[in-house]
């Protein structure tokens, strides 16, 4: 299956860290990518392949992966970072491309 | 500065097909290893991709809509259309198209702010 597994709600203090995890089955061997989602607004691509960052986004976000398992890391997670996040990655078996069902951050 | 922008019928009655045009400008669809897709979001539920189409014209679609979309591009006047058929309630949501930075697959760095697309009767 290439069903994209994540936690639904995700909570963390401010200015602490926090994992994010996405699972599947068919990341094994992928690059994942992710998204920020403020209510209202478009997604926001924050990492792609694997671990690279966009020109913009803060060196707070990070990617890691292994085995099934993708994870972004908030390191001194900020109020701003409050929103969705998914993860996504192309099905090269299946020539699709597929999002997790996203987490809700809170920061407390 | 890259933009792209959706455009269609705000509301659709079920059954009916639906074409949503996405505008862009900034970039050429014609360029090498470049692809654009569309993605759609119920309300208050995840985003799901729908179909893709890249710079040399190949297409790829979900596997669960693939019998009701088609993706196309005009690359003279800058413009991806996706067709939808037998459009149902559960359709409804907002409808965005995006870049995806060449050559990273599934990697959307340009967003359209999207489209609300309702279908009732």
């Amino acid at each position: 299956s290439s069903d994209l597994t994540q936690d639904p709600a995700v909570s963390v203090a401010l200015g602490q860290t926090v994992r994010i995890t996405c699972q599947g089955d068919s990341l094994r061997g992928s690059y994942a990518n992710w998204y920020q989602q403020k209510p209202g607004q478009a997604p926001l691509l924050v990492i792609y392949r694997r671990n690279s960052r966009p020109s913009g986004i803060p060196d707070r976000f990070s990617g890691s992966s292994s085995g099934n398992t993708v994870s972004l890391t908030i390191t001194g997670a900020q109020a701003e970072d409050e929103a969705d996040y998914y993860c996504n990655f192309w099905d090269s078996s299946g020539d699709h491309l597929v999002f997790g069902g996203g987490t809700k951050l809170t920061v407390l | 500065q890259v933009t792209l922008r959706e455009s269609g019928p705000a509301l659709v009655k079920p059954t009916q097909t639906l074409t949503l045009t996405c505008t862009f400008s900034g970039f050429s669809l014609s360029t090498s290893g470049m692809s654009v897709s569309w993605i759609r979001q119920p309300p208050g539920k995840a985003l799901e991709w729908l179909a893709r189409i890249d710079w040399d014209d190949d297409r790829y679609y979900s596997t669960s809509l693939k019998t009701r979309l088609t993706i196309a591009k005009d690359t003279s006047r800058n413009q991806v259309v996706l067709i939808m058929t037998n459009m149902d309630p559960v359709d409804t949501g907002t409808y965005y198209c995006a870049r995806m930075l060449r050559g990273v697959i599934g990697a959307f760095d340009i967003w359209g702010q999207g489209t609300m697309v309702t279908i009732s009767s």
